[in-house]
């Protein structure tokens, strides 16, 4: 079955220091992978995404994800954090196919800046 | 292009009560799913419309339904609310084809008591 776990519930890093979230998924072929950030009492909103070739993906916000599959692992990178970065992320497996829509997501990142 | 939306954006029922939520997804989007975001459990997935059609379900009882519109729109309605259905209830539309990421709306805040 489909998983992804976030190993680190909450994480403050000071503002201007670099950023690494981790994500470790279990999946039997190639999964299309996720990260997502929901600001409090906000819906999510995609970051970046990686379905298949190169795999560094650049996404919003100066965030980027490298995908290991030997490692089964989808790390979220930034260099540099601003204290609007503060907010929780969600890495998510999908299956491909019909069941794209079915997302299952890890149990989130809490990201906190220190000034 | 409008995102998609979701109404009401809080809600306060009571127990054995009933809810529709609504979901109107971004233009030329035909499949819907809905997430169930609670403290406890996380965000888990409910069921996915597609084309007025259910095409897939996660692992919640019966108390929980759906239905699809022809203009794709979308409503959730969950039957005798129980305490633990207080969560925010999370709609997310997909475009057509499958490399299509879903976005999501703000969500509906959900409180029973």
């Amino acid at each position: 079955a489909q998983s992804v776990t976030q190993p680190d519930i909450h994480i403050t890093v000071s503002e201007g220091a670099s950023l690494e979230l981790r994500c470790n998924y279990s999946y039997g072929a190639t999964p299309y992978l996720f990260w997502y950030v929901q600001s409090p009492g906000q819906g999510l909103q995609l970051l970046l995404k990686y379905f298949s070739g190169d795999t560094l993906v650049q996404g919003i916000k100066g965030f980027e994800a490298e995908f290991k599959r030997s490692q089964s692992s989808f790390n979220l990178r930034k260099p540099s954090v601003h204290w609007s970065d503060a907010a929780e992320y969600f890495c998510a497996v999908g299956a491909r196919g019909s069941s794209a829509s079915k997302i299952i997501f890890g149990s989130g990142t809490r990201l906190s800046i220190r000034p | 292009k409008a995102g998609v939306t979701q109404t009401p954006r809080y809600l306060i029922k009571t127990r054995g009560q009933q809810v529709t939520l609504s979901c109107s997804p971004i233009s030329g989007h035909r499949s819907v799913s809905w997430y169930q975001q609670t403290p406890g459990q996380g965000l888990q997935f409910l069921f996915e419309y597609f084309s007025e059609t259910q095409r897939n379900k996660g692992n919640f009882p019966g108390r929980f339904s759906g239905r699809q519109f022809s203009n794709s729109r979308s409503e959730m309605n969950v039957s005798t609310l129980e305490l633990g259905d207080s969560a925010l209830y999370l709609c997310a539309s997909r475009g057509t084809g499958e490399i299509h990421e879903q976005y999501f709306g703000p969500g509906t805040r959900l409180t029973v008591t």
